[in-house]
């Protein structure tokens, strides 16, 4: 089992709608949790941390974490087509120094 | 939030040349920073955690000798692809995370090319 799991996509949404990413992780003593956005040919980009259940919001971005169900996953609210991007989950492995990555969602949003 | 420079952004080289690769923390010292490899509509693979004044750590699968890397200080961590082969082309990034924080912040990444 991968450590962090997230679904590959393509998911496509039109402009202006919500964008739902989910991430499920493997380690229940997992501390911190991160989102990255990665635009083709580029590096990946730091969105949001979270490191409490609940919700983290930021502009038109929203966190959301459940440690018990072991899922983070990123709202992305009135969906704009330069939020095109692949994103990243990431997981901080209890341990600290480990960080686990998804493979990413790939992500359209159409005008 | 903090600023990680990668250089040079893109390098193309011969085959069996060495390519040095430079990460650079800019406005915070980083006692621990990170070397990834990506090909083409792939993820991110870790090649190495590399911490200041010490040996790196290398995943599983990287060859130590091939790909050198030094973290000679707080802010700087160098790889090095030494005889570099056509299939050692790919993009490659560092990351470097806060002394204290563990959030990664990671450099614009090296497109390399080995002809």
């Amino acid at each position: 089992q991968k450590e962090v799991e997230q679904n590959s996509g393509p998911l496509s949404v039109p402009e202006g709608a919500i964008a739902s990413l989910n991430c499920t992780y493997s380690d229940r003593g997992s501390q911190s949790f991160f989102w990255y956005r990665q635009y083709s040919g580029k590096s990946p980009e730091l969105i949001m941390f979270i490191y409490s259940n609940g919700d983290k919001e930021d502009g038109r971005f929203t966190a959301q974490l459940n440690k018990a169900s072991q899922y983070v996953s990123l709202l992305i609210r009135d969906s704009q087509p330069s939020d095109s991007a692949t994103y990243l989950c990431a997981v901080n492995g209890y341990t600290g120094n480990q960080f686990y990555f998804g493979t990413g969602t790939s992500l359209t949003v159409i005008p | 939030g903090a600023v990680v420079s990668q250089h040079p952004s893109r390098v193309i080289c011969k085959s069996g040349t060495s390519v040095k690769i430079e990460c650079r923390s800019l406005d915070f010292q980083a006692t621990t920073m990170f070397w990834y490899r990506q090909f083409p509509k792939q993820s991110l693979m870790l090649m190495a955690t590399s911490n200041e004044g010490s040996k790196a750590t290398y995943e599983q699968g990287v060859e130590k000798d091939k790909f050198l890397i030094n973290h000679a200080s707080l802010t700087l961590s160098t790889l090095t692809v030494t005889s570099a082969h056509p299939e050692d082309s790919s993009f490659y990034i560092c990351s470097a995370t806060r002394d204290g924080k563990n959030i990664q912040y990671f450099g614009a990444g090296t497109r390399l090319s080995v002809l």
